[in-house]
C-alpha cells in the first residue's frame, strides 16, 4: 500500500527566505505526485502535479518541486517566501482505481508560520 | 463559481441522528471522490463514485456510511446514527476520467457531534 511522510509538523520560516518542505512516498510503481495547500477553513488547492517527464515541476504561486525516484523523495520548494503562503501543505501520491480513477494517499501535512 | 460544491458548510448534529453531506462536482466532472480529515491528520481516502456507481469504497467504514451519485443530482454522504467520533471535515473532490487528471477539491464540511 502507498504511504506519505512529511517528516517537518511546522515550519517557521522569515518572509522572504528560501523554502522547502519535504515529502517522502512509498509505492510500487511510477506515481502520481501532489502538493496541495489548504487554508483555515478552506478545501486544498492544488500546488503542482507530477505524472511523468520532467523531473522538476513547476506550478503555481512561485512554487516548484522535484521528483527524486532513488530517494523516493517529492520536496517542494520556493525561493522567496511571501507571508500570504502562511497556511498547511499536503504532499499526496495517488494510486490508480478501476475506473480510471485515483486514490489519494495524503502526508499528514506540515503547517508553515511566516515571520515579518 | 465553476468549483466544487459543498454544502453544507458546517453541520451540527446530536449523537443518533443523520447526517447528510451534498457535493456538486465540477462542471464537466464525471468522477467524484470523499474524503474525511480528522483534526491534526491529513485526509483519508473514503470512497469513489462516477454516475450511479460506487467503484471502490475501501475507505469507507462498514457501518453507519453511505455514498451516492445518481444520473441526477449531487453526490451524497449519508452518516446514520452519527457518534462523537464522526466529527470531522469530510471533503468532497472531483475529476475528469483519466486517472491522471487531478482532482479538485470542494471547501468541505465542517460536521460536529453534540
Amino acid at each position: 500500500a502507498q504511504s506519505v511522510t512529511q517528516p517537518d509538523i511546522h515550519i517557521t520560516v522569515s518572509e522572504g527566505a528560501s523554502l522547502e518542505l519535504r515529502c517522502n512516498y512509498s509505492y510500487g510503481a511510477t506515481p502520481y505526485l501532489f502538493w496541495y495547500v489548504q487554508s483555515p477553513g478552506q478545501g486544498l488547492q492544488l500546488l503542482l502535479k507530477y505524472f511523468s517527464g520532467d523531473t522538476l515541476v513547476q506550478g503555481i504561486k512561485g512554487f516548484e518541486a522535484e521528483f527524486k525516484r532513488s530517494q523516493s523523495s517529492f520536496n517542494l520548494r520556493k525561493p522567496s517566501v511571501h507571508w500570504s503562503d502562511a497556511a498547511e501543505y499536503f504532499c499526496a501520491v495517488g494510486a490508480g482505481l478501476t475506473g480510471g480513477g485515483n486514490k489519494l494517499t495524503f502526508g499528514t501535512g506540515t503547517q508553515l508560520k511566516v515571520e515579518l | 463559481n465553476a468549483g466544487v460544491m459543498q454544502n453544507p458548510r458546517h453541520l451540527v448534529r446530536r449523537r443518533g441522528q443523520e447526517a447528510r453531506l451534498r457535493c456538486s462536482p465540477m462542471k464537466g466532472h464525471s468522477h467524484v471522490y470523499w474524503y474525511r480529515q480528522l483534526p491534526e491528520e491529513g485526509l483519508k481516502f473514503m470512497v469513489y463514485l462516477q454516475k450511479e456507481n460506487i467503484i471502490d469504497e475501501s475507505g469507507m467504514p462498514k457501518e453507519r456510511f453511505s455514498a451516492e451519485f445518481p444520473k441526477e443530482g449531487p453526490s451524497i454522504l449519508r452518516i446514520q446514527q452519527v457518534v462523537r467520533g464522526d466529527s470531522a471535515a469530510y471533503f468532497c473532490a472531483s475529476s475528469w476520467g483519466d486517472g491522471n487528471q487531478p482532482q479538485h477539491f470542494g471547501d468541505g464540511t465542517r460536521l460536529s457531534i453534540l
